[in-house]
């Protein structure tokens, strides 16, 4: 079974906009970590922001913010204030358990941000 | 710090032929990673490394691939009897060890794109 589900292929979004990224997870462990990456085009990836599974507030990183949503199962990336190097793709990973620090990544979700 | 390093960038071989990825982490980083990326899709764990010893493997890694990290510093990465499905983006990242401050975060290096003709 799919770890992240990412079910957004591209979105489009106005510069100064807000935009948010949607991504669910599966996993039995209680403690987990979910992180969000960006990839530009050159190909380097790029840490944005982590969510721990015991963490009770949701993460925040300048403009990238974490909607976590733990019943739900889901950790959303909102990215406030849209601008031009935004435009890259976005994937949401997850590690599971303790001291196990490999990552499953989502497809993700390419976005652009137009002027 | 530089970060992390890959050599080479692109590598572009014969179907058949052996290939050899390095990877050099942040210096301090003990925990080393090997993914592989496929145009349009997420990275996909291949192997990580603790100091010098191998702790993982994915079902991914075929008898083909063998990665080696010998004095727990730089690693290397071995494609044996290259397959055109073997052409993606490998990535290595690395981490500090379990209960340091941000061990959890992974750093990545720019990646080596292999494309087998």
């Amino acid at each position: 079974a799919q770890k992240i589900t990412q079910t957004q292929p591209g979105m489009f979004v106005q510069e100064k906009e807000a935009v948010t990224l949607d991504c669910t997870y599966d996993t039995s462990d209680q403690s987990y970590g979910l992180f969000w990456y960006k990839q530009p085009s050159s190909g380097e990836m790029i840490f944005l922001i982590y969510q721990g599974s015991y963490d009770e507030q949701n993460a925040t990183e300048g403009r990238y913010s974490l909607n976590f949503q733990k019943a739900r199962k889901s950790a959303n990336l909102v990215i406030s204030a849209s601008q031009l190097g935004d435009s890259a793709m976005y994937f949401c990973a997850m590690r599971e358990g303790w001291g196990d620090y490999k990552l499953s990544f989502g497809a993700g979700t390419t976005v652009t941000v137009r002027a | 710090d530089t970060g992390v390093s890959q050599d080479p960038r692109h590598k572009i071989t014969k179907r058949g032929q052996n290939v050899t990825f390095r990877c050099d982490p942040i210096s301090e980083h003990n925990r080393l990673y090997w993914y592989r990326q496929t145009l349009g899709q997420g990275p996909e764990f291949l192997t990580y490394f603790q100091n010098e010893a191998q702790l993982e493997k994915s079902r991914l890694l075929s008898d083909r691939f063998s990665a080696e990290r010998p004095k727990g510093s730089f690693s290397t990465l071995e494609i044996q009897r290259t397959e055109q499905g073997d052409s993606a983006m490998y990535l290595c990242a690395s981490s500090s060890a379990p209960g340091t401050a941000s061990s959890y975060e992974q750093y990545f290096g720019p990646g080596t794109r292999l494309t087998v003709t």
